[in-house]
């Protein structure tokens, strides 16, 4: 089955510890992505990548981090998480960045 | 910077009526527009995908139409049932200048409601 899959789905940490959020798809796409959703703030993009080894900012980059090493995965790193990054994220993915995008099932994460 | 619109913010409806979602986004020159669904604690699920050189597509009850130079889409929903309670998001991929390829602007969503 073609998908996005996220993992954890949810997860409660502490101010600054180190933690990963692992995204993967098995759609060969080259285009993957990292969202995250407030109330009150929809949908914002955080990191996009076009192909191995190429990322890009989206509007609100700072505090995280990405990389593309391989094809079907894009993990985010919060390396010092704070309470003002408690959110929904999604991971999304596409093939060549301007079709049809599809989205993994979402992490719920709390920062205390 | 890009920036969508979506009017209403929230709808409540009964079962049976035909709706009328909108979007608007303020630069025209896009790749694609995309309708969401989202129910509550989920994830999104496409709809609907509208190519920039297109006007519309449909999927089964759902048109969507796409006028480029306005900087509009209309999301469709014909014969409205209970389960298509749900939030619904537009997003645009673009605009079409190099280092916004594959940018995705969301906006807030219509948070639809259809009683029975």
């Amino acid at each position: 089955e073609a998908q996005v899959t996220q993992n954890p789905r949810y997860l409660i940490t502490v101010t600054g510890k180190k933690l990963t959020v692992t995204c993967s798809q098995n759609m060969n796409h080259e285009y993957m992505s990292w969202y995250r959703q407030d109330p009150g703030l929809g949908l914002r993009q955080i990191y996009y990548s076009m192909n191995v080894e190429v990322t890009d900012k989206g509007d609100v980059p700072e505090g995280y981090k990405v990389s593309r090493k391989e094809k079907r995965n894009f993990p985010l790193i919060l390396e010092s998480p704070s309470p003002n990054q408690t959110s929904l994220y999604f991971c999304a993915s596409s093939s060549e960045g301007f079709y049809e995008q599809f989205f993994g099932p979402g992490t719920r994460l709390t920062v205390l | 910077k890009q920036e969508v619109t979506q009017i209403p913010a929230a709808l409540s409806v009964p079962e049976g009526e035909n709706l009328v979602l909108n979007c608007s986004f303020t630069d025209s020159a896009i790749y694609n527009l995309q309708w969401f669904r989202q129910d509550p604690g989920k994830g999104l699920t496409s709809l609907l995908l509208i190519q920039s050189s297109q006007r519309e597509q449909t999927s089964g009850r759902l048109n969507a139409s796409l006028d480029k130079s306005s900087g509009r889409s209309t999301l469709y929903i014909a014969a409205s049932q209970p389960g298509d309670s749900a939030t619904y998001l537009c997003a645009v991929n673009g605009p079409d200048r190099g280092s916004t390829l594959g940018r995705l602007y969301f906006g807030r969503g219509t948070q639809l409601t259809v009683w029975p």
